[in-house]
């Protein structure tokens, strides 16, 4: 069975600051894998996603993860944090072969300071 | 176009007192997923629908919790009766399913339940 392991429940970083929120996965497949975003009060957002294409993907608001297979990792960076970019981020991956569903890890909650 | 809607988006019950959740999903889009989230944790999978019928439900707690898509279109969770540990936000997500479904999955805002 697929599943993900997000190192690091709570991520503090300056305004202006890389952003790097670590996820590692688990799967006896190709993955196909994401990053959701859920601010407070609300529900999940796709941010991105990985679906055997190019290595390197691009999300909204300037995030983007690297697949790198040797690492089983989908890391989700960002340049420089922005004060709304304050909220709790979920790596997840698709269960296949039947099981078509999102499997979350337990999030990180990522806080930008002034 | 609308996104997925939920209702209510909070609930306080007292502890065996009964509670329904209900969930519309985006139009055309035939699978429905119903997530529980305890507080700190992610959301975990409780039932799955394709149209009116339910292809996963293997995690759903089957003595208390029960779900419905009557005609394949809105949903409706109920738990009979509250326990303490309960107390999550359940999640009503839709996508378009079949070979396009790779995990493309659209939230409606959730449905906060306090047991007391």
């Amino acid at each position: 069975a697929q599943s993900v392991t997000q190192l690091g429940s709570h991520v503090s970083v300056s305004e202006g600051a890389l952003v790097l929120l670590r996820c590692n996965y688990s799967s006896s497949v190709p993955p196909y894998l994401f990053w959701y975003v859920q601010y407070p009060n609300q529900g999940l957002q796709l941010l991105l996603k990985y679906t055997s294409a190019a290595t390197l993907v691009k999300g909204i608001n300037g995030f983007e993860a690297e697949f790198k297979k040797s690492e089983t990792s989908f890391h989700l960076t960002k340049p420089s944090a922005h004060m709304s970019d304050a909220a709790e981020y979920f790596c997840a991956v698709w269960g296949q072969g039947g099981s078509e569903k999102l499997v979350f890890g337990k999030g990180t909650k990522l806080t930008v300071n002034p | 176009e609308a996104g997925v809607v939920q209702s209510p988006r909070y609930k306080i019950i007292e502890k065996k007192q009964p509670v329904a959740f209900w969930c519309n999903p985006i139009s055309g889009h035939n699978t429905l997923y119903w997530y529980r989230q305890n507080l700190g944790q992610g959301p975990e999978l409780l039932i799955r629908y394709e149209n009116e019928e339910a292809v996963d439900d293997s995690q759903l707690p089957k003595d208390r919790f029960s779900a419905e898509r009557l005609k394949g279109v809105d949903s409706t969770l109920k738990i009979q009766p509250a326990e303490l540990g309960d107390s999550a936000v359940y999640l009503c997500a839709s996508s378009s399913g079949g070979a396009r479904n790779t995990g493309e999955l659209f939230f409606g805002e959730g449905s906060r339940l306090t047991v007391l």
